[in-house]
């Protein structure tokens, strides 16, 4: 059973324009989460995180929002540039850490010039 | 140089062979992960560790053995290679409580 789901395989977005990045997860132990992102041929990279003590933290152009309730995540990158191009992986875990991140099976952003 | 060194970073081997790959990092943490992608699947955890005497179990671990050899070192064997296991192997590491650094991968091919 997917704890951590991805339910868009893919993304097309405008230059310049916000895209947004859904996660849903399933195990109200998560407390933690975080979003990699992924060239090819590259390892994945860790982009922004959020605790559930928080519903929302900003790093430059990138954004995560956490809905306890909903058990959702989304990351937005306002504005998008071709570079952001890539997969991204949503990851969760309890915050004490007695267990690996789980992720879910990426999404994979186009963003057109 | 990389946080987390993987070698090989490509291999085609044979079915039925023994195949090792091999992870180091320099983050000095204690705890080294690793994980299969597979296109349209995700990241699926074979094995962990979360210190030098520990090792355990993921979500995929049929077919392959790890060892930790020692702090910065934790290799995964396929004891006999199948097609199946053909996929791109992550190796990546973290500290309690904090995001994972992931190796370049190595894309196994298994024919």
């Amino acid at each position: 059973d997917q704890q951590v789901k991805q339910n868009s395989p893919s993304l097309s977005v405008q230059e310049g324009r916000i895209s947004i990045l859904n996660c849903d997860y399933t195990n109200s132990m998560f407390d933690y989460f975080l979003w990699y992102k992924k060239y090819p041929a590259e390892g994945p990279t860790f982009l922004i995180s959020i605790s559930s003590i928080k519903d929302k933290n900003e790093d430059g152009r990138f954004t995560v929002f956490l809905n306890k309730s909903a058990k959702h995540l989304s990351l937005h990158i306002v504005p998008s540039q071709p570079g952001d191009s890539a997969v991204y992986f949503c990851a969760a875990s309890p915050h004490s850490g007695n267990t690996p991140l789980v992720f879910g099976k990426g999404t994979r952003l186009s963003v057109i010039a | 140089d990389a946080d987390v060194t993987q070698t090989p970073r490509n291999r085609i081997t044979k079915t039925g062979k023994r195949i090792m790959l091999e992870c180091s990092q320099t983050k000095g943490h204690d705890r080294m992960y690793w994980y299969r992608q597979d296109p349209g699947l995700g990241l699926r955890l074979i094995y962990y560790s979360f210190d030098v005497k520990d090792i355990n179990k993921g979500e995929i671990s049929d077919g392959y053995s790890v060892s930790r050899q020692a702090q910065a070192k934790f290799s995964l064997s396929l004891e006999s290679a199948i097609p199946n296991q053909t996929a791109l192997y992550f190796c990546a590491t973290s500290d309690l409580g904090s995001e994972a650094f992931f190796g370049q991968g190595t894309r196994l091919t298994v024919v």
